[in-house]
């Protein structure tokens, strides 16, 4: 198994507070992602890093933002919750390459927001 | 714009049934991959395989089997023998490129949950 952590693993918040989820990686891996998943769509890609301080926005970024100061932590941050960011949030990692390598998922995280 | 649709949202079969699993994709690239994850009960989503655009032979992987046809678009994975472990949800993805050297972005179809009953 690849070596992702995410923590927390689980979250209640209050609309209007801020979060930040943090991803963790043991394998050295220089691509990171955050995925938010919600019934009905899959997967959804937030934000995007292909190096330390490297950073870009997927397709679902408004209300999120993203750092990445160190090749193995990589933290996501809702600045001001909303309930529609309760989800299920997923970290992956792949070791390289523009699209061929495989993302390998973190056990995720359960966010609800009051 | 690309896209994956897993038309099945639930299958529920009966043990040692087998089940196939549909995926349709859409893209305008010539070079793409594509993969299958297992999302079970407990959450986590599992890597099953990844293939490239330019090799459609088929996989066999002990029950597991995934028939690749780019001539309609799809990339359907078979069951044979379900057995109970087998009840996930079963996520189709595609791969985009997001630029030279900055990794991949995969597009999900929306998963198919499967049952599988004693």
């Amino acid at each position: 198994d690849a070596g992702i952590t995410q923590s927390p693993r689980h979250k209640v918040t209050e609309t209007g507070t801020p979060v930040t989820l943090r991803c963790h990686q043991t394998e050295n891996h220089r691509y990171m992602y955050w995925y938010r998943q919600d019934p009905g769509h899959g997967l959804r890609l937030i934000h995007y890093s292909y190096g330390v301080k490297d950073t870009d926005k997927g397709e679902v970024s408004d209300g999120y933002s993203v750092s990445r100061s160190k090749t193995e932590d990589f933290l996501l941050t809702l600045e001001s919750a909303t309930s529609s960011q309760t989800s299920v949030y997923f970290c992956a990692i792949s070791f390289g390459g523009p699209m061929a390598e495989t993302q390998y998922f973190g056990p995720g995280t359960r966010l609800l927001v009051l | 714009a690309q896209k994956v649709t897993q038309a099945q949202t639930e299958i529920s079969v009966v043990e040692k049934e087998d089940v196939t699993l549909d995926c349709v994709y859409e893209t305008r690239d010539t070079t793409y991959y594509l993969f299958w994850y297992k999302q079970p009960p407990s959450g986590e989503l599992v890597f099953l395989i990844r293939r490239n655009s330019f090799d459609e032979q088929n996989e066999i992987s002990g029950r597991y089997s995934w028939n690749f046809q780019k001539s309609t678009s799809s990339f359907n994975f078979t069951i044979t023998a379900s057995q109970v472990v087998d009840s996930a949800v079963y996520f189709c993805a595609l791969s985009e490129a997001m630029g030279w050297n900055q990794g991949g972005k995969l597009i999900f179809g929306q998963g198919t949950e499967l049952s599988v009953k004693p």
